[in-house]
């Protein structure tokens, strides 16, 4: 069941430049696309969400762009900066309100160079 | 910052015997879930509950397995009788609205089955 796929395990970009993390899914009942950072040890965090109405969503250096067309987002980290690497997973959500659980994706693994 | 906190952190279990893991989810939030991850694998959905219910299982979400909110602030997964393949990363998580607007995970509990 890949309904939400992320196919580049890592990612390794020079600190300063941009980090693109890709991110494709196949159910279009998916209503709501969310990024999540996780460290060694630790819970996944909630990093930003997009709505499937909207084309972009922007928190300080984050920004989630969705091409609903292509079935397809993206996650623009600008700087990157050496805190965040760690691994970023792509996960989905239908509005079903209080079952609205979410589909992840394997996960990309980023490094961020100093 | 609230936090969802997980007991214990590590638990080494023999195969069949019961295991129950605990979650102190964030007092305010309403929804409350479980997700595993088998290592190197991607975080999987188990259950949700809400409003002292099940809102949706999943097929992993077996008869061995069962959730519990006993007290109004701790919410429970038993597994009755372990398996080797249920081990895993175990994640507690909660939200205010919903899961398309974010989850608070806790850091998790390692179940190691033997």
């Amino acid at each position: 069941d890949q309904q939400v796929k992320q196919n580049s395990p890592s990612l390794s970009v020079q600190e300063g430049r941009i980090s693109i993390l890709n991110c494709d899914y196949t159910n279009s009942m998916f209503d709501y696309f969310l990024w999540y950072k996780k460290y060694p040890a630790e819970g996944p965090t909630f990093l930003i969400s997009i709505s499937s109405i909207k084309d972009k969503n922007e928190d300080g250096r984050f920004t989630v762009f969705l091409n609903k067309s292509a079935k397809h987002l993206s996650l623009h980290i600008v700087p990157s900066q050496p805190g965040d690497s760690a691994v970023y997973f792509c996960a989905a959500s239908t509005r079903t309100g209080a079952n609205s659980k979410l589909t992840f994706g394997k996960g990309i693994t980023l490094s961020v160079r100093p | 910052e609230p936090e969802v906190t997980q007991t214990p952190s590590h638990q080494v279990t023999q195969m069949g015997q019961e295991v129950i893991l605990r979650c102190v989810p964030i007092s305010n939030h309403l929804y409350f879930y479980w997700y595993r991850q088998i290592l190197g694998q991607k975080v999987e959905f188990l259950v949700s509950f809400y409003n002292n219910e099940i809102s949706e299982k999943s097929e992993i979400f077996d008869d061995q397995f069962s959730v519990e909110r006993p007290d109004g602030s701790n919410f429970t997964l038993k597994i009755r009788s372990t398996k080797l393949e249920d081990s895993a990363m175990y994640f507690c998580a909660s939200s205010e609205r919903g899961g398309q607007y974010g989850y608070t995970f806790g850091s998790g509990t390692r179940l190691t089955v033997v």
